[in-house]
């Protein structure tokens, strides 16, 4: 139980082009979810939170309108790099949650590597 | 300061031999949770073990353990029995509060397991 799919797995395109990110939860509800950016030998940063049906949250620094997060469904998150450049270029992964889940442990996708050329 | 320390950037341990990932972490709310989390060189982030504030034992699941110190603010992560396929990134993760909080991150430690 508890997986979390994340597509694409891999995506180049060239700089000033949109790049969509979807994030799903295969066998469970995920009430909030959760969009980290890993660069290379780092840790884990997090961009920004969603809840089902409302705004994302985002960490102080991270740019709005740069990166759009859309969280229709119980099931569904998007992250739309807009307007990619070079310096976009990393390892986004997606995690999920439930508030049923007492534990509140956050699952997480395969992530996805971005280039843009 | 530091919510989540990982001292050990590395650690080369061999095949069978048992393995501690130190963990400290600085908070003061009094109700919080403590995660391990394994990244292969593949990427994914997986979820191996979670231990609670509030909870009076320490946590087990298969081969892993965690050896929780509340007044040292410790959480370390023990793997007995070391295999190769445990070579990964080992991050321990903490959430504040309740109500799907944000986690924290540590540096993480990358484990090499000799075969």
């Amino acid at each position: 139980g508890a997986v979390v799919s994340q597509h694409p797995s891999w995506v180049i395109c060239k700089s000033g082009t949109s790049v969509k990110i979807e994030c799903r939860s295969l066998d469970f509800q995920a009430t909030t979810m959760f969009w980290y950016r890993q660069f290379p030998k780092q840790s884990l940063m997090l961009m920004a939170t969603s809840n089902e049906g409302s705004k994302a949250t985002y960490e102080q620094g991270v740019e709005k309108d740069k990166f759009l997060i859309n969280h229709a469904s119980l099931t569904l998150s998007t992250l739309t790099v807009t307007s990619a450049h070079p310096e976009d270029s990393s390892f986004y992964i997606c995690s999920a949650s439930t508030s049923q889940d007492p534990q509140e442990t956050q699952y997480f996708g395969p992530g996805t590597r971005l280039l843009v050329l | 300061a530091q919510k989540i320390t990982q001292t050990q950037p590395g650690m080369f341990v061999q095949e069978k031999e048992a393995v501690t990932l130190d963990c400290t972490y600085d908070t003061s709310d009094p109700s919080y949770g403590l995660f391990w989390y394994k990244q292969p060189s593949s990427g994914e982030m997986i979820f191996l073990i979670y231990q609670g504030s509030y909870d009076q034992q320490n946590a087990t699941e298969g081969r892993y353990s965690l050896n929780f110190q509340k007044a040292r603010k410790s959480a370390n992560l023990v793997i007995s029995a070391s295999q190769l396929g445990d070579s990964a990134m080992y991050f321990c993760a903490m959430r504040e509060g309740t109500g799907n909080e944000k986690l924290t991150f540590g540096t993480g430690t990358r484990l090499t397991i000799i075969p």
